[in-house]
Formats: C-alpha cells, structure tokens, sequence
C-alpha cells in the first residue's frame, strides 16, 4: 500500500525568507505523480505544484519548486520569500498513474509565516 | 466558471440519523472524487465516480455511499451516524479520467454528530 509521510506537523517563517517542507512516501508503483496542495485557514484546497514521477526534472511555479529524489522516494517543497499569504496547512498527496484521480495524502504541515 | 460547489456547508446531526451531502463539480467535469477530513486521520480517501460509476471506493464501512447523476452531480450519503463520523467532507471535481489535470477542491461540509 501506499503511504506518504510528513513528518514536519509544524513550521514557521518570517516573511520574505526561504522554508523548505519534507515529505517522503512509499510505493512500488512506477508510474505516479506527486503533489502539494495548499489548504488555507477556512478556505479551499488548491493545487500548489505537481510532479510527474517519469520527469527528472524538478517542477517550479513561481516561488514554488519542489526537490523530487525518486530513489529516495523524497519530495520536498521550497517555498521562496515567503509571503503572508503562504500561511496555510500543506499537504503531501500521491497520485496513481493509471485511470483513476485518487488521492494519498500526507498529515499535512502547518506553514505560518510571520511578519 | 462556477467552483465545485457542495451543499450544505455546515449540519449538525445526531447520534443514528444519516446525512445527505452533494456536491456540483465544475461545469465539463466528469470526475468527482470525496474526502473525510478530521483532525485525527487527516484526508482519508472516501470514493471516486466517474461518468456515473464508482471506480474506487476507501476503506470506509458500508454506512458510506454514493452515487453519481448523469449531469455528474454527486452525492454521498452515511446512515446511522457515529460521534466519529464528525468531520470536513470534500469534494473534488477533475475533467480528466486520470491524474493528468488539477483537482479543484470544494470548500466541504461540516458535519458534527451530536
């Protein structure tokens, strides 16, 4: 079975600095994805940054790149000066390959950036 | 474009009663997956539909249903409710069959089991 692993439950930031949130996970699948989805204080889930397991190459939006080592099963998020806005829950979730949207998700950290 | 949209936001129950969630996904999107949310065992998968049929379900006991309408509304429904079934119950909508494109999150239905 799969299981994705945060071990961070909580972090803070000052404002306009750099924080890095871990994740790690376990399958034996080969095709997958990864995600961080951001869930803000009483509002919506909204997808951060995705990765797809076949791409060596990191993924990045804007402020948000994320450190994908695939023999490590590791994938960590870098979010670049921070922003108020940042404050939020922030989950780990892993994404089967084939025909299906369903989700794994980690416990979540809890980001808060202070001014 | 409308957000997914789930109805109500907040109930109160109570112990043995059942519940009726919805939820309206994007307009075009055929996917619609729920989620419970508790503090305790964070986001567990509950089950996913797809042009009207189940394609996975969780590991969650049979109290816990759904069901998709052909304009791909969803609802899900819990009999006899327990004190743990209180939780945040998401929804999400995708216009793919597979994890090529984003899942947009509704904003959940509060449910508490008195």
């Amino acid at each position: 079975a799969q299981t994705v692993t945060q071990s961070q439950p909580e972090m803070s930031v000052q404002e306009a600095e750099t924080v890095t949130l871990s994740c790690t996970y376990d399958t034996s699948e080969s095709n997958y994805y990864l995600f961080w989805y951001k869930q803000p204080p009483s509002r919506q889930m909204i997808l951060v940054i995705r990765q797809e397991a076949y791409k060596q190459q990191n993924a990045t939006e804007n402020r948000f790149s994320v450190n994908f080592q695939k023999a490590a099963k590791s994938f960590s998020l870098k979010i670049s000066d921070s922003q108020l806005g940042d404050t939020a829950m922030y989950f780990c979730a892993f994404g089967y390959g084939g025909a299906t949207n369903k989700l794994i998700f980690g416990t979540g950290t809890l980001l808060a950036v202070q001014p | 474009k409308a957000g997914v949209t789930q109805t109500p936001r907040y109930l109160i129950k109570t112990r043995g009663q059942q519940v009726t969630l919805s939820c309206s996904p994007i307009s075009g999107h055929r996917s619609v997956s729920w989620y419970q949310q508790t503090p305790g065992q964070g986001l567990q998968f509950l089950f996913e539909y797809f042009s009207e049929t189940q394609r996975n379900k969780g590991n969650f006991p049979g109290r816990f249903s759904g069901r998709q309408f052909s304009n791909s509304r969803s609802e899900m429904n819990v009999s006899t409710l327990e004190l743990g079934d209180s939780a945040l119950y998401l929804c999400a909508s995708s216009s793919q069959g597979r994890l090529t494109g984003e899942l947009f999150f509704g904003e959940g239905s509060r449910l508490t089991v008195l």
